[in-house]
């Protein structure tokens, strides 16, 4: 079983740019969601998607939109950059069964830094 | 915002003693989970508590819930070395917006050999 794996590591973007994040789910799962971690901070949640639709989202600005494909792999993209949009950006794949309630698995991230 | 919050921000024990970490929260929850996270890696999951379970334990792992007090503790014992990490608490609200977990601020365990 291969796990969730996320591209690039590390990015290094100005501010006014914009940005393409990649997931690969973990696979067997249908369902990603993505979170903004701010150094010292918890994990924020941005959004979630299930089958292909936005089903979820946190207190993000539509500069940050995502996908999520056929295959279960993800994208976040965020427009307009901003210096606070530097972060560590995980993902998150799950099976969203019957109970809603299955564990999160994360991705080592991309760390976005905005100069 | 973040309705976790852990309790203490960090903690600093000795190789064989048991660290606690505590989790209060403000909304209804579906369930409780603990994450355990490396420096500047993903967050692992670690052990799941329903609302309508009081106690859990997962090999060195014990989680206690108390929804009338909105709060959950995470016990550790004989920790070693290598449970040094970040432990953070999420929430999963009853509204269950899309599947939102919560997470709190976190608490930075370190064990000394």
């Amino acid at each position: 079983e291969t796990g969730v794996t996320q591209s690039p590591t590390h990015l290094i973007k100005t501010r006014g740019q914009q940005v393409t994040l990649r997931c690969s789910s973990q696979s067997g799962h249908n369902t990603v969601s993505w979170y903004q971690q701010a150094l010292g901070q918890g994990p924020q949640f941005i959004f979630q998607y299930y089958r292909e639709e936005e089903n979820g989202r946190g207190n993000f600005p539509p500069r940050f939109s995502g996908l999520q494909f056929p295959n279960y792999s993800s994208e976040l993209n965020v427009n307009a950059l901003e210096l606070d949009d530097s972060a560590l950006y995980l993902c998150a794949s799950s099976w969203a069964g019957a109970s809603g309630d299955s564990p999160l698995h994360f991705g080592n991230g991309t760390r976005l830094t905005v100069t | 915002s973040q309705q976790g919050e852990e309790d203490p921000q960090a903690l600093s024990i000795q190789e064989g003693e048991n660290a606690t970490m505590n989790c209060s929260y403000k909304t209804s929850i579906n369930n409780l989970q603990w994450y355990r996270q490396n420096s500047g890696r993903g967050l692992v999951h670690l052990i799941l508590i329903r609302s309508n379970e009081r106690e859990k334990h997962s090999g060195r792992l014990r989680v206690t819930l108390d929804t009338s007090k909105k709060s959950s503790s995470l016990l550790i014992t004989a920790s070693r070395a290598a449970d040094t990490a970040s432990y953070f608490c999420a929430v999963l609200p009853i509204y269950n917006q899309g599947g939102k977990l919560i997470f709190g601020q976190g608490t930075e365990l370190s064990v000394k050999p």
